[in-house]
């Protein structure tokens, strides 16, 4: 199984600010990972997949980056919209999720 | 649009089974998987399985192996998670999510969610 660790658990950040949310596979998943937001509430919603391509509708301000079994997911200027929680995703080997990182806004 | 709608929530006492559903609509039914995924609360996401609504295979992850059935109704654009053998772990938020993009595993849309309760 491969395990997904992200960090940080959680931040707290000022608008405008850039953030950058990171994610470690346990083995080499190549460039087979996927992100998703989480809005309070919501359901989670696919940001990037494939490392670094962003899905329809998703602003130019998120972007990933990484690969093997290192991974970034950078968010260039932070919005009050953006809070919520922040999932990776491997389908390398079978599936499976990181912990998230929960963002708050200052 | 692309909608994926499930029914509502459900209160199950340990030992029992739930069925989920999950309606369609907005797009070719039969030309994506569905898959299954829960969440309980304040906890990260688990993949539970996968559906192909055109042929009927499926599969789901180990841990969930002989408690889990997943189907499809292509008359109704509907597919179906039944878990069975329910314990108190199985407290979550169930969602069905459609593959994204064909034979690729990652998802969007995500249904609303289906809270499942088990207590006794």
């Amino acid at each position: 199984e491969v395990v997904m660790t992200q960090s940080p658990a959680a931040l707290s950040v000022s608008p405008g600010v850039r953030v950058t949310l990171s994610c470690r596979a346990s083995q080499n998943i190549r460039a087979n990972l996927a992100w998703y937001q989480q809005k309070p509430g919501q359901v989670p919603r696919l940001l990037i997949y494939g490392t670094s391509t962003r899905a329809t509708g998703i602003p130019d301000r998120f972007s990933g980056s990484g690969s093997g079994t290192e991974f970034t997911l950078t968010i260039s200027s932070l919005q009050s919209e953006d809070l919520g929680i922040y999932f990776c995703q491997q389908y390398s080997d079978w599936l499976s999720f990181g912990g998230g990182t929960k963002v708050e806004i200052k | 649009q692309v909608q994926l709608v499930q029914s509502g929530a459900e209160v199950k006492k340990p030992g029992a089974s739930v069925k989920v559903s999950c309606q369609a609509s907005g797009y070719t039914f039969s030309n994506f998987d569905i898959n299954w995924l829960r969440q309980a609360s304040g906890q990260g996401l688990e993949w539970v399985g996968w559906v192909n609504p055109n042929t009927g295979n499926r599969g789901s992850a180990q841990k969930f192996q002989g408690r889990v059935t997943m189907t499809t109704d292509t008359s109704k654009n509907t597919a179906y998670m039944e878990l069975s053998s329910l314990t108190s772990e199985d407290t979550a938020v169930y969602y069905c999510a459609r593959r994204a993009v064909p034979d690729h595993w990652y998802f969007g849309p995500w249904g609303q969610g289906t809270l499942v309760t088990v207590s006794s």
